[in-house]
């Protein structure tokens, strides 16, 4: 089985550019998370998807920040326009479960390490 | 504020040293509890998790874990270590029907040959 699929693995770009990144859920996971993680801290929550629905974005930035999940599948995060202190890793993961009975495990792709120089 | 708090930020072992990682974490109420590992240059994947019933936990390679609900503690533990458990660890806390996955902020532990 495949896990979650995520692009570009590396992006470096210059600040004030925009960039996007792109996730593959496991097949079948309903639920979708975009979390980032900087340099030694752990993941932190950025959005949540129930299928196409964002059921929790209160982390998202949202002034520069997106993300949509169209047909409730694969994701898109995007970031317009990148700051300095956008560097981190952005990670993407799927479980299975409905939207307020997650005590699943999740499934991390492997994820897209931004540089904004 | 709420959080999930990892004691050591760099562990150095040497092989066969036996392993201890403390986490704690701050929420009231029903937790369940999560160690989850990233191995250098892999995804983060799942050792061991805790929902209820027997507090001490066995994950995969050996680890285990025991919830401690006085102490608000699940500390990972395996007895002897390898170069392969080279890797950072992360402990992670979920309140059930809220869905947020929270995680601590991670220990690197480097295992010697």
């Amino acid at each position: 089985e495949a896990g979650v699929v995520q692009s570009p693995r590396y992006k470096i770009i210059e600040k004030k550019q925009p960039v996007a990144f792109w996730c593959n859920p496991i097949s079948g996971h309903n639920t979708l998370y975009w979390y980032l993680q900087n340099l030694g801290q752990g993941p932190e929550l950025l959005i949540r998807y129930e299928n196409e629905e964002a059921v929790d974005d209160s982390q998202l930035p949202k002034d520069r920040f997106s993300a949509e999940r169209l047909k409730g599948v694969d994701s898109t995060l995007k970031i317009q326009p990148a700051e300095l202190g956008d560097s981190a890793v952005y990670l993407c993961a799927s479980s299975l479960g409905d939207s307020y009975a997650n005590t699943g495990e999740l499934f991390f792709g492997e994820g897209s390490r931004l540089t904004v120089l | 504020a709420q959080s999930v708090s990892q004691h050591n930020h760099h562990v150095i072992l040497s092989e066969a040293a036996s392993l201890e990682l403390g986490c704690n974490y701050s929420y009231g109420g029903t937790v369940n509890l999560f160690w989850y590992v990233q191995y250098p240059g892999q995804h983060l994947q799942l050792l061991l998790k805790y929902f209820s019933g027997d507090p001490l936990v066995k994950g995969i390679k050996g680890f285990e874990a025991e919830f401690i609900k006085s102490k608000f503690s699940f500390n990972l533990r395996k007895p002897s270590v390898q170069w392969s458990d080279t890797a950072e660890y992360f402990c992670a806390v979920n309140r059930g029907r809220l869905g947020k996955l929270i995680f601590g902020q991670g220990t690197e532990l480097s295992v010697k040959p």
